[in-house]
């Protein structure tokens, strides 16, 4: 069975200063990674996603994240937070050739004026 | 249709009523599924159709809950006797099929049972 830990339920950033959030999966085979975003009252949005070939992925509102196969993880970041980034993110994983999302526990981002 | 929309947004049942969650895919998308999202947690699957074949239902708790997509478009999911620990909200979400490790989500149905 796969699952999937982000670390930390909570992170406070300031305004302008990096974002980081961790995701950790386990897997006996690479699956394919997705971090959705989840503002209040809204469904998920996917940020990006890694299915092959790049192991840097760019995704919307600034964002990235880095497959590292060797520490089955897939870390989010973006470079300077902003106040419109105050949401709740989700890591996810596919297994290769599956169909359902198996979710992390999700980080909920208060970013600070 | 812009996205997936689900209906109602927000339901309240009491305890043992029956309620059904209504799912409208974005349009030709052949995949379609639902997932459970207990307050404070991330989303659980519960099911997944293709087109209207009910491929993988082994996330649904009970058989309490029932899920159909007869026209392989419009899907309902329906909770009979409702109990207080179904209360959650009810993300529905569809993918084209070609790539279905992209799903698109609806804004949820919030099903609180007092």
């Amino acid at each position: 069975a796969q699952s999937v830990t982000q670390l930390g339920s909570h992170v406070s950033v300031s305004e302008g200063a990096l974002v980081l959030l961790r995701c950790n999966y386990s897997s006996s085979v690479p699956p394919y990674l997705f971090w959705y975003v989840q503002y209040p009252n809204q469904g998920l949005q996917l940020l990006l996603k890694y299915t092959t070939g790049a192991t840097l992925v760019k995704g919307i509102n600034g964002f990235e994240a880095e497959f590292k196969k060797s520490e089955t993880s897939f870390h989010l970041t973006k470079p300077s937070a902003h106040m419109s980034d105050a949401a709740e993110y989700f890591c996810a994983v596919i297994k290769a050739a599956g169909n359902k999302l198996t979710f992390g526990g999700g980080t909920r981002v208060l970013v600070k004026p | 249709g812009a996205g997936v929309s689900q209906s109602p947004r927000y339901k309240v049942a009491k305890r043992g009523q029956d309620v059904a969650l209504r799912c409208d895919p974005i349009s030709g998308h052949v995949s379609l599924f639902w997932y459970q999202q207990a307050l404070g947690q991330g989303p659980e699957f519960l099911t997944y159709f293709q087109n209207e074949a009910q491929l993988d239902k082994s996330g649904l708790p009970s058989d309490r809950f029932f899920a159909e997509r007869p026209e392989g478009s419009v899907s309902t999911l329906k909770i009979q006797r409702t109990q207080q620990e179904d209360s959650a909200v009810y993300l529905c979400a569809s993918s084209l099929g070609r790539d279905p490790y992209e799903q698109y989500f609806g804004p949820g149905t919030r099903l609180t049972v007092t």
